[in-house]
């Protein structure tokens, strides 16, 4: 069965720390596809990143990071230097080759970065 | 460019009434989806368009939901006889294609009284 865990409910940090959001999955499937998600106070869900079951290599933009690893089934998520922005809710997601790419979200972690 | 729209941002109907809820994907999108976000059930998906291929109603949770994309392009989602258990944001979002990143709406804020 396809599962995503995300076991952080709420984190809270001081502007500056760097932190990271944890995500475990699961899948019987070879080819799946992992992303993370961004919900601001706003409400609506922003994409951040999509990486596929073949590339782990791991991937930087700017002050977010991702570590995919396969053998752990995990696909970690760091904000560097944090800021008070970044507060928001972070899902992560899991889709399947086999499924037709619909998404099978984490319960969420709550990001409040403190000034 | 625009954006996934969705209309009514906010909904409230009384319980047993029937509701549409729309979403205008991005233009060329062949993929749609329509999930659902509660409190006590986090993000779950509803059903899934891609191209003229026949819909994945596999999240649908009663035969009370369904669902249509008309031209490829603008969904409906209707729900009848609603029941307080449907009150939720529900979210649509659109793809290039399927297993590709979605792009989501604001979402439709549904609450049954």
């Amino acid at each position: 069965a396809q599962k995503v865990t995300q076991a952080q409910t709420e984190i809270s940090v001081v502007e500056k720390e760097d932190v990271t959001l944890d995500c475990v999955y699961e899948t019987r499937d070879t080819t799946y596809y992992l992303f993370w998600y961004k919900q601001p106070p706003s409400g609506e869900l922003v994409f951040l990143i999509r990486r596929n079951s073949f590339d782990e290599q791991n991937e930087i933009s700017g002050r977010y990071s991702w570590n995919f690893q396969k053998s752990t089934s995990s696909f970690n998520f760091t904000i560097t230097a944090s800021q008070v922005v970044d507060s928001a809710v972070y899902f992560c997601a899991l889709s399947e080759a086999l499924r037709g790419g619909k998404l099978i979200f984490g319960q969420g972690t709550e990001l409040s970065v403190k000034p | 460019g625009a954006g996934v729209s969705q209309s009514p941002s906010n909904k409230v109907t009384e319980k047993g009434k029937d509701v549409e809820l729309r979403c205008d994907p991005i233009s060329g999108h062949t993929a749609l989806y329509w999930y659902r976000q509660s409190l006590g059930q986090g993000l779950e998906f509803l059903i899934y368009f891609q191209g003229n291929s026949a819909p994945d109603k596999s999240g649908l949770p009663s035969d009370r939901f369904s669902a249509e994309r008309t031209g490829g392009s603008v969904s409906t989602l209707t729900i009848q006889r609603t029941q307080q258990e449907d009150s939720a944001v529900y979210l649509c979002a659109s793809g290039v294609s399927g297993l590709y990143e979605q792009y989501f709406g604001p979402g439709t804020r549904l609450t049954v009284t």
